[in-house]
């Protein structure tokens, strides 16, 4: 079956360090984003890839990094630098065509 | 600048009765809009489309209807369901950009 597989569901970390969110899939799509979403609010993007070894930032991209080495996986680093890191996160991947995007199940990050 | 508005955060409905959800959107050159479920902890899902060529687009109970002279979409359920009960993001796109999406709707069904 086909899909977009985030981990870990849960993560916990301290102030100060950084955390990478994993994002694979298998659906052969090009592009790749990953979303954040804080409670009442709604999904803000962080960093988008339309293609391997390129991405660009989204409208909250201070504090985050990405990498997109290979087409199937595009990690998402939180570093220290990002002031409220504690939110759910969201990785989505759309074909060529960008009729829709299919979803991960999401990682819920809490900085402790 | 939110180009796709989604005005009421919340919304609860009696069981069986109709669900009216509303976007509005602001780039006149969007042509692709669609509707996403969300549950709680979990990965929005896609619910239903339609291109700017059609008004209306039906798939069993749910209907979105878009009034491209007013920038308006809404999506109706009906009737509707407990398992309705979830976050629904309206998003837009035109060409071969990202989507867009809105600040999403609670929708609350009520037993």
């Amino acid at each position: 079956d086909g899909g977009i597989t985030q981990s870990p569901k849960y993560l916990f970390r301290k102030e100060g360090q950084n955390v990478t969110l994993s994002c694979e899939q298998n659906l052969n799509h090009d592009a790749m984003y990953w979303y954040r979403q804080d409670p009442g609010q709604g999904l803000r993007l962080i960093y988008y890839s339309q293609i391997v070894n390129d991405f660009q930032k989204g409208d909250i991209a201070e504090g985050y990094s990405v990498s997109r080495e290979k087409k199937e996986s595009f990690p998402l680093t939180v570093t220290s630098a990002q002031k409220n890191p504690t939110a759910f996160y969201l990785c989505a991947s759309s074909g060529t065509v960008i009729m829709s995007y299919t979803f991960g199940s999401g990682t819920r990050l809490t900085v402790v | 600048d939110q180009q796709v508005k989604q005005n009421s955060p919340s919304l609860s409905v009696q069981e069986g009765r109709i669900s009216i959800l509303n976007c509005d959107y602001t780039n006149s050159m969007f042509d692709y809009f669609l509707w996403y479920k969300k549950y709680p902890a979990e990965g929005p899902t896609f619910l239903i489309s339609i291109s700017s060529i059609k008004d209306k687009n039906e798939d069993g109970r749910f209907t979105v209807f878009l009034n491209k002279s007013a920038k308006h979409l809404s999506l109706h359920i009906v009737p509707s369901q407990p398992g309705d009960s979830a976050v629904y993001f309206c998003a837009a796109n035109f060409g071969n950009e990202k989507l867009t999406f809105g600040t999403g709707t609670r929708l609350t069904i009520i037993p």
